[in-house]
């Protein structure tokens, strides 16, 4: 149980382009989910927590006009690159947690999706 | 600034042997501590967690807790070489959802 799904799991795109990426729970509906980013050789870096019918909560540093996220279910969140830039490139990783408290229910992790802007 | 620090490495260990991993982290306030495996190119994948002080164990892998320390360590034992990866420690947020990791601290296992 507790499969979490990313699509797509690799695009490459023309700079200044948007870019959408999927990430689903298949087995378990996600309260909340969380999107990273990590660059090579270097942590995942926490974006931005997406809760399901609210507006997302960014981190500090992280445009939340350049990265759009939707969490319209229990079961999907996106994120929207949008006019992406070669700086952009880097591997997005979701994760979902199913219920309220994360100290019992933990972060399941998609596969992530690397994405390249030429 | 909430902060988690790893050995980057990378740890070489013979096969079948003990590999220690260890962690510190700055908040006080976090109470469960995750630890996952990420292969290179692939994403992070639970090993554990633990919330209490002490021990627990999980088939070859033990997750160490001091909180007065700060400090959570990761031991696998009878480490094989499709152990080799790199060890993220995890601590999630005083009263909060959120986790921080660590730079992560690669472990190769050698034949």
């Amino acid at each position: 149980g507790a499969v979490v799904s990313q699509h797509p799991s690799w695009v490459i795109c023309k700079s200044g382009t948007s870019v959408k990426i999927e990430c689903r729970s298949l087995d378990f509906q996600a309260t909340t989910m969380f999107w990273y980013r990590q660059f090579p050789k270097q942590s995942l870096m926490l974006m931005a927590t997406s809760n399901e019918g609210s507006k997302a909560t960014y981190e500090q540093g992280v445009e939340k006009d350049k990265f759009l996220i939707n969490h319209a279910s229990l079961t999907l969140s996106t994120l929207t690159v949008t006019s992406a830039h070669p700086e952009d490139s880097s591997f997005y990783i979701c994760s979902a947690i199913q219920g309220e408290q994360a100290h019992t229910d933990t972060q399941y992790f998609g596969p992530g999706t690397r994405l390249t802007v030429l | 600034q909430k902060e988690v620090e790893q050995n980057s490495g990378p740890l070489s260990v013979p096969e079948g042997a003990i590999a220690s991993l260890n962690c510190t982290y700055s908040d006080r306030g976090s109470q469960s501590f995750f630890w996952y495996r990420q292969y290179s190119g692939k994403s992070p994948e639970l090993i554990m967690f633990i919330y209490s002080n002490g021990d627990k164990e999980d088939g070859r892998f033990t997750a160490q807790l001091n909180k007065a320390s700060q400090y959570v360590s990761l031991l696998i034992r009878d480490s094989q070489p499709s152990d080799s990866a790199t060890y993220l420690c995890a601590p999630l947020e005083g009263g909060g959802n959120k986790l921080t990791f660590g730079t992560g601290t690669q472990l190769k296992v050698e034949l």
